[in-house]
């Protein structure tokens, strides 16, 4: 089945550490999507790509990086500059940039700072 | 830029009965996309309808369909004969022709069916 993978689906972390997020498609999409969610504010992006070795910030980068090496790949590092991490953080493609592609998501990861 | 308003933080409908989720946007592109998502508390986000500006005719899609006000710019969802596996959150996003790189969501509506 076709779809995207986010792993692990909860996840606890340190302070000070950093950690990563993972996310695989098999969508064959081109564009990959990462967004936080936090209780009352919807979904706030954090760095995108359209192509592989390719991305760009979104409104909330601080304290995150990406990799996009393949095109089924994009995962996430949140780092021990992102102040308040604990959040729902996830994972989209679509096909391409168009304004009638919907974005398809992973299953989401939940990251606890402890 | 971009914005997507969701005023309705928490819905309430009886089984069976229709419901119509806000959604008003505000942006500069001459041409966009208005999409809706449904998020259960697993998590995952799934797609429901999608409107383009320029389409005529309101979208549709099974028990779903999307009252497009353009002048307004409005895109409420109307979920028609709800069930209970209907309790979720839901959420506006758009995309713009110039903007499309991204997608723009709202805050999300909580929608609880009572039986």
């Amino acid at each position: 089945d076709g779809g995207i993978t986010q792993s692990p689906k909860y996840l606890f972390r340190k302070e000070g550490q950093n950690v990563t997020l993972s996310c695989e498609q098999n969508l064959n999409h081109d564009a990959m999507y990462w967004y936080r969610q936090d209780p009352g504010q919807g979904l706030r992006l954090i760095y995108y790509s359209q192509i592989v070795n390719d991305f760009q910030k979104g409104d909330i980068a601080e304290g995150y990086s990406v990799s996009r090496e393949k095109k089924e790949s994009f995962p996430l590092t949140v780092t021990s500059a992102q102040k308040n991490p604990t959040a729902f953080y996830l994972c989209a493609s679509s096909i391409g940039a168009g304004m009638n592609t919907e974005a398809f998501f992973g299953q989401g990861t939940r990251l606890t700072v402890v | 830029a971009q914005k997507i308003t969701q005023t309705q933080p928490g819905m309430f409908v009886q089984e069976k009965e229709a419901v119509t989720l806000d959604c008003t946007y505000d942006t500069s592109d001459q041409s966009y996309g208005l999409f809706w998502y449904k998020q259960p508390s697993s998590g995952e986000m799934i797609f429901l309808i999608y409107q383009g500006s320029y389409d005529e005719q309101n979208a549709t899609e099974g028990r779903y369909s999307l009252n497009f006000q353009k002048a307004r710019k409005s895109a409420n969802l109307v979920i028609s004969a709800s069930q209970l596996g209907d309790s979720a959150m839901y959420f506006c996003a758009m995309r713009g022709e110039w903007t499309g790189n991204q997608f723009y969501f709202g805050t999300g509506t909580s929608l609880t069916v009572i039986p």
